[in-house]
């Protein structure tokens, strides 16, 4: 069974740059069969599709953060992970990592359990 | 491009079915057949309840079930069990490698 853990500091300055990975277990970074995303939902708001990323290391971006967003794929650590600059109170969030099955590109299988980022002085 | 549109909020009895609307635009769920449904839970991760507008994963009660018309798709809650109270959301691929969701529907059984 595909699982994931994201993992990175709960607390960014503003403007500093937010950093999380993804963990991987249950299945191979390197599989074609998978699209690897990141997902936020800020406190009592609705779901944010960030981005995603697939094993070629082709990745796909929202526009609303395009151009400070950057997903990559770390094959060795079975991992992949998001880094967003530039921020602000906006990006405060619960940041998800999900992944697709089947080569599917926007619906998602399988999430992590979420961690959230504060972004404060 | 917008978000989905769903109603905020939706309810009903136990042992009804309730219906949960979404709507998009020409350039996603109008054209599209990749429309999924999540279930969330407070302080949980959403949970994948349907995708390519109709099919359910395993594990998923046939309780659920998902349809589409023009540019509106639709979620169904038959036999609605105490349980079943969540924020659900619709998703779908936009133009062009783009990823939308609903602003979410608060389903409160009574």
């Amino acid at each position: 069974q595909l699982q994931l853990q994201e993992s990175g500091p709960g607390l960014v300055k503003p403007s500093g740059t937010l950093s999380l990975t993804c963990t991987v277990s249950g299945a191979s970074i390197n599989s074609g069969r998978h699209y690897w995303a990141w997902i936020r939902q800020p406190p009592g708001k609705g779901l944010e599709w960030i981005g995603n990323a697939y094993y070629t290391g082709t990745t796909y971006y929202n526009p609303s953060v395009k151009g400070r967003v950057t997903m990559s794929l770390h094959t060795s650590e079975n991992q992949f992970s998001l880094r967003l600059s530039s921020v602000t109170a906006a990006d405060t969030a619960v940041y998800y990592c999900a992944s697709s099955e089947n080569g599917d590109f926007s619906w998602f299988h399988y999430w992590g359990q979420g961690t959230l980022v504060t972004v404060s002085s | 491009q917008s978000a989905l549109t769903q109603p905020p909020s939706a309810s009903g009895s136990p042992g009804q079915s309730v219906t949960i609307s979404c709507t998009g635009a020409s350039s996603d769920l109008h054209d599209y057949t990749s429309v999924s449904w999540y279930q969330q839970h407070p302080g949980k991760a959403p949970k994948l309840l349907i995708y390519e507008v109709t099919k359910r994963p395993s594990g998923v009660p046939d309780r659920f079930s998902g349809s589409k018309s023009g540019n509106t798709a639709s979620l169904t809650v038959s036999g609605l069990q105490a349980e079943d109270e969540a924020d659900y959301y619709c998703s779908s691929y936009a133009d062009t490698n783009n990823v939308l969701f609903g602003g979410g529907t608060k389903l409160t059984v009574l």
